[in-house]
């Protein structure tokens, strides 16, 4: 089945710890992205990625990180999470740009 | 502020009825995207316009998009209660590399 998974689902942390929330998609897509979602703001993109070892800033890079070492994956790591991230996160993947977005089931995050 | 404005952000019709929602957006774009978001869940494609179409239909949707606006409106016809749901536009802006500017969202209540 072709999908976006997203691991883990929820998680609940504390202000400096390292995270890292896995993104796999199994469609040999060439484009990823990370948007986070916040009542009242919408989706905003947070980083993406054209293909393997191309990634650019979305409208909200601060305070996170990604790789994309091979395609099918496309991990988000907050290096020293802050409460203000605490949020609903998705990723999504699309053959290019131009494309479709397949989403994941979302990741919710809480930084306490 | 973003691209992607919708309004209205909030509409509550009885089942039966038409729903429109409207989306601007401010520079120019390759496409414009439709998507579904049941409540949590990730986002699920719906059509999407290219900036070379007027108009176009699947099953009980019809997109226009009006590029002299900078504008797009979705139309669900004859709604059930299962249309129940948050819409957001998304779009694909020329010249801006993979970024993909999503609406804050029409949220949708159906009435049985």
């Amino acid at each position: 089945e072709a999908q976006v998974t997203q691991n883990p689902r929820y998680l609940i942390t504390v202000t400096g710890k390292k995270l890292t929330v896995t993104c796999s998609q199994n469609m040999n897509h060439e484009y990823m992205s990370w948007y986070r979602q916040d009542p009242g703001l919408g989706l905003r993109q947070i980083y993406y990625s054209m293909n393997v070892e191309v990634t650019d800033k979305g409208d909200v890079p601060e305070g996170y990180k990604v790789s994309r070492k091979e395609k099918r994956n496309f991990p988000l790591i907050l290096e020293s999470p802050s409460p203000n991230q605490t949020s609903l996160y998705f990723c999504a993947s699309s053959l290019n740009i131009y494309q479709p977005q397949h989403f994941g089931d979302g990741t919710r995050l809480s930084i306490l | 502020s973003q691209q992607g404005e919708e309004d209205p952000q909030a509409l509550s019709i009885q089942e039966g009825e038409n729903a429109t929602m409207n989306c601007s957006y401010k520079t120019s774009i390759n496409n414009l995207q439709w998507y579904r978001q049941n409540s949590g869940r990730g986002l699920v494609h719906l059509i999407l316009i290219r900036s070379n179409e007027r108009e176009k239909h699947s099953g009980r949707l019809r997109v226009t998009l009006d590029t002299s606006k900078k504008s797009s409106s979705l139309l669900i016809t004859a709604s059930r209660a299962a249309d129940t749901a948050s819409y957001f536009c998304a779009t694909v802006q020329v010249n801006q590399g993979g970024k993909l500017i999503f609406g804050q969202g029409t949220e949708l209540s159906v009435k049985p």
